[in-house]
């Protein structure tokens, strides 16, 4: 079974803090990718990583940074974190061509 | 924008029959299509994933795909009151690019 595990379920953090939202996989997937989900929003893609060291961004990148410093963790940095960070993320991992699997998700909410 | 569309619902059927969730998408060159399941809270699980034309059975769930129509959907046999969730629709794509629709809430009565 595909384990994908997300470091929090719940973190609430102040405006201004850099926020690090961590997700690690064991089944050596080389493609990772992170999310927010908003209500009425659906998914959307902040960030992904195809192989270690290796990022693009997705379609709402602004304000968020990744880091894949070793193929089984992708990490997800808040800069200088909003209120309007304030969301569900969720990570994802696959091997390439096959289906993505998700983590349990981070609940983040911004003060 | 490629985009993903689906019914918000709620989509309510009684226990036992079937349930029809419907997905149109944009990107004509898509070749990849998923249907995943969240319950309140919980994040998205995978329950079927469909390539080829024509319909792909997995027990009480099939899923149908039309490329000439652009259409996917996903029926649910036998319908249950623990199948109550959102189902989201994905499509691939390009290599990497997952594209969600926002869902349609499905709730099934005892």
């Amino acid at each position: 079974d595909v384990k994908v595990t997300q470091s929090s379920r719940y973190l609430v953090k102040r405006t201004g803090e850099k926020v690090f939202l961590e997700c690690v996989q064991d089944m050596d997937h080389e493609n990772m990718f992170w999310y927010r989900q908003d209500p009425g929003l659906g998914l959307r893609l902040i960030y992904f990583s195809y192989d270690v060291k290796m990022k693009e961004k997705g379609d709402i990148p602004e304000g968020y940074s990744v880091s894949r410093e070793k193929k089984e963790r992708f990490s997800l940095i808040l800069e200088s974190a909003s209120t309007n960070q304030t969301s569900m993320y969720l990570c994802a991992s696959r091997v390439e061509n096959q289906p993505q699997h998700f983590g349990d998700g981070t609940r983040l909410s911004i003060l | 924008q490629k985009e993903v569309e689906q019914n918000s619902g709620p989509l309510s059927v009684p226990e036992g029959a079937i349930a029809s969730l419907n997905c149109t998408y944009s990107d004509r060159g898509s070749q990849s299509f998923f249907w995943y399941r969240q319950y309140s809270g919980k994040s998205p699980e995978l329950i079927m994933f469909i390539y080829s034309n024509g319909d792909k059975e997995d027990g009480r769930f099939t899923a149908q795909l039309n490329k000439a129509s652009q259409y996917v959907s996903l029926l649910i046999r036998d319908s249950q009151p623990s199948d109550s969730a959102t189902y989201l629709c994905a499509v691939l794509s390009g290599t990497y690019k997952y594209i969600f629709g926002t869902g349609t809430r499905l709730k099934v009565l005892a």
